[in-house]
């Protein structure tokens, strides 16, 4: 059972470029989301999803694009990376909206 | 009053010790918790989630005060490898899809 599968596990970009981060579940949790975590800071949520088709947007969506077209698949695309988005990117999955969330290992992104 | 708030530590254990932390939270209706434990860098991993007094696991044990609004943690017979952030985590209460991260506990625990 792989859980949350997340790729690539380390990116660095230059600044202007565009890529997508991959996230995977395996669980048929209805519910996704994406946080970044920044050194000293809490994990910060993103964007979101409840379901297949249903994306919301979190506390610092701005510069990140997502979508759901199926319940296994959440990625998120960065438009027009800028140094600002140097993180460490969590994607997390959950069956319910006040259950716990399972992690994926993260992606370790560096943009120059 | 920060939503969720810990103190950042670092605590540092000798091996055995029995430590705690102590997570105090600000919405009254919050219903459940969770603590996770995060290694350097890596990914939060689920450690104990309360529901209602409290939850023991082996050497884990959380206790919720609800009249105080606090969540507590304590570790027994401290390992090495017990060694990580633990982040205090409360759960979206009706209506919304937002969990509340604390900023971590470290902890150390020396040989």
């Amino acid at each position: 059972n792989a859980g949350v599968t997340q790729t690539p596990k380390f990116q660095v970009l230059k600044t202007g470029q565009s890529m997508t981060l991959q996230c995977a579940q395996d669980m048929n949790h209805e519910y996704m989301s994406w946080y970044r975590q920044d050194p000293g800071m809490g994990l910060r949520l993103i964007h979101y999803s409840v379901g297949a088709g249903i994306t919301d947007q979190g506390e610092v969506p701005n510069g990140y694009n997502v979508s759901r077209s199926t319940t296994e698949d959440f990625p998120l695309r960065l438009l027009s990376a800028a140094p600002s988005q140097t993180s460490v990117y969590f994607c997390a999955s959950t069956p319910g909206a006040s259950q716990p969330q399972h992690f994926g290992d993260g992606t370790r992104l560096s943009i120059l | 009053r920060k939503e969720v708030e810990q103190d950042p530590g670092p605590f540092n254990v000798p091996e055995g010790a029995t430590v705690a932390f102590n997570c105090t939270y600000s919405n009254s209706a919050s219903q459940s918790f969770f603590w996770y434990r995060q290694d350097c860098r890596k990914e939060p991993k689920l450690l104990m989630s309360v529901y209602s007094s409290g939850n023991e696991d082996g050497r884990f044990t959380a206790q919720l005060n609800r009249a105080s609004q606090y969540i507590s943690l304590l570790i027994r017979d401290s390992k090495l490898s017990d060694s990580a952030t633990y982040l205090c985590v409360v759960p979206p209460t009706s209506g919304t899809y937002k969990y509340i991260f604390g900023t971590g506990t470290r902890l150390k625990v020396l040989a």
